[in-house]
């Protein structure tokens, strides 16, 4: 049963700091781990994938992977009220994205205070 | 390239109807996906199309089914509307290979009354 775990929030984090979001996974048969941010009313967007160990940024935003814990983080650097949305994790037993499809955490849900 | 499309975009029946969503992938992604969004148990995976194959299949009744046709466009149908049913319908579209990611339409809010 692949179940995957985050933080519901609020998490405030103030204008220029840094934003941890965490998320953990249930089955360690996971291959791929995707992070999706979704405004308001909105469908989610892309905003990162990893399926190693370690760490990929992109931009202001960096992945960690830890497969032994069965932890997967985002940070968002240089935080900016843009960013103010929920945040949600997802992994896959394939290293793609199909086949089993994808299972989401709840989100956690960040604010940018100005 | 144009993005996922999913028609219509809002759509409100009564307990008891059947509703058929459409959903047009990004032009060359040959894998659709369905999803169900509601406040209470987020996103959950209906199933996966891939040339007009079910790939897989999520945990939800037989009310709930799908198809895919040759030129990738995809229909969700649910029969026997329950007032349960209200909820984001989110579609996804990608090539279908082993490092491919899932992009999302902007969704049918079906709401039933």
């Amino acid at each position: 049963q692949k179940e995957v775990e985050q933080n519901s929030g609020p998490l405030s984090v103030p204008e220029g700091a840094i934003a941890s979001l965490n998320c953990t996974y249930s089955d360690r048969g996971s291959q791929s781990f995707f992070w999706y941010r979704q405004y308001s009313g909105k469908s989610p967007e892309l905003i990162m994938f990893i399926y190693s160990n370690g760490d990929k940024e992109d931009g202001r935003f960096t992945a960690q992977l830890n497969k032994a814990s069965q932890y997967v983080s985002l940070l968002i650097r240089d935080s900016q009220p843009s960013d103010s949305a929920t945040y949600l994790c997802a992994v896959n037993k394939d290293s793609g994205g199909g086949a089993d499809g994808l299972t989401f955490g709840k989100g956690t849900h960040l604010i940018i205070q100005p | 390239k144009a993005g996922v499309t999913q028609t219509p975009r809002y759509l409100i029946k009564t307990r008891g109807q059947q509703v058929t969503l459409s959903c047009s992938p990004i032009s060359g992604h040959r894998s659709v996906s369905w999803y169900q969004q509601t406040p209470g148990q987020g996103l959950q995976f209906l199933f996966e199309y891939f040339s007009e194959t079910q790939r897989n299949k999520g945990n939800f009744p037989g009310r709930f089914s799908g198809r895919q046709f040759s030129n990738s466009r995809s229909e969700m149908n649910v029969s026997t509307l329950e007032l349960g049913d209200s909820a984001l319908y989110l579609c996804a579209s990608e090539g279908g290979g082993p490092t491919d990611t899932q992009y999302f339409g902007p969704g049918t809010r079906l709401t039933v009354l």
